[in-house]
């Protein structure tokens, strides 16, 4: 069984430009989740989708930042403009079971994503 | 959400146990105890996780306080793989939001 995949594993862009991360969850898990560790700081949420809905955004830095999962599969987060503080490893993971704190999340192996 | 407290390193040999140690005194009642490790270069992998008794995996034993307050991930025989970031997570309600904190460094030296 294919893990969570994560697109592209590595991006540099310019400052001001626009990045679109993508990331595939383990077939059949619905709950998706973004995080990321800007350097030096330890890995913070940023939202939870059930499906296709955002079940819980306020981890979101900015307006910078938009998530979306059409039809439940797939997400993409979209960084535009990109800042220099946007640098950083973007990770994706998911879960099967909606809400259980017993739950395990598998984790892709995340995008670095470099802002210049 | 409630914080861990993890030291920022740990060395061990290899094939020896190694004991990691979690503090976490504002747990609540309804929180589990999970912990994940990075190895470089690759995302949070699960490793185990436990409510309050001790538990047993192929990959370690998690031992748990009995109030709760701190738990050890136990690696019974270290190898050089097991080198990574450790993170000991509490997991609410709201399970994918919590915050995974600074984690123990640990290094095996052969």
């Amino acid at each position: 069984e294919a893990g969570v995949t994560q697109f592209p594993s590595h991006s540099v862009i310019e400052k001001g430009q626009t990045v679109t991360l993508r990331c595939d969850p383990i077939s059949g898990h619905d709950n998706l989740y973004w995080y990321r560790r800007v350097m030096g700081k330890e890995i913070k949420f940023l939202l939870h989708f059930v499906k296709e809905s955002k079940q819980d955004e306020s981890g979101m830095p900015n307006n910078r930042f938009l998530a979306e999962r059409t039809g439940g599969t797939y997400s993409t987060l979209k960084v535009q403009p990109a800042e220099l503080e946007d640098s950083g490893v973007y990770f994706c993971a998911s879960s099967l079971i909606e809400g259980r704190s017993d739950a395990e999340a598998f984790f892709g192996q995340g995008t670095r994503l470099t802002v210049v | 959400d409630a914080k861990t407290t993890q030291p920022n390193s740990m060395e061990s040999n290899e094939e020896e146990p190694v004991h990691l140690p979690c503090n976490h005194s504002t747990i609540s009642g309804t929180d589990y105890i999970h912990w994940y490790r990075q190895l470089p270069s690759q995302g949070p992998e699960y490793v185990i996780h436990g409510l309050t008794s001790n538990v047993n995996n192929r990959m370690a034993s998690l031992a748990i306080a009995e109030d709760r307050k701190s738990s050890t991930l136990i690696l019974h025989r270290a190898t050089l793989r097991d080198a990574a970031v450790y993170y000991c997570i509490l997991r609410g309600t709201n399970a994918g939001k919590s915050t995974f904190g600074d984690g123990t460094t640990l290094t095996v030296k052969p």
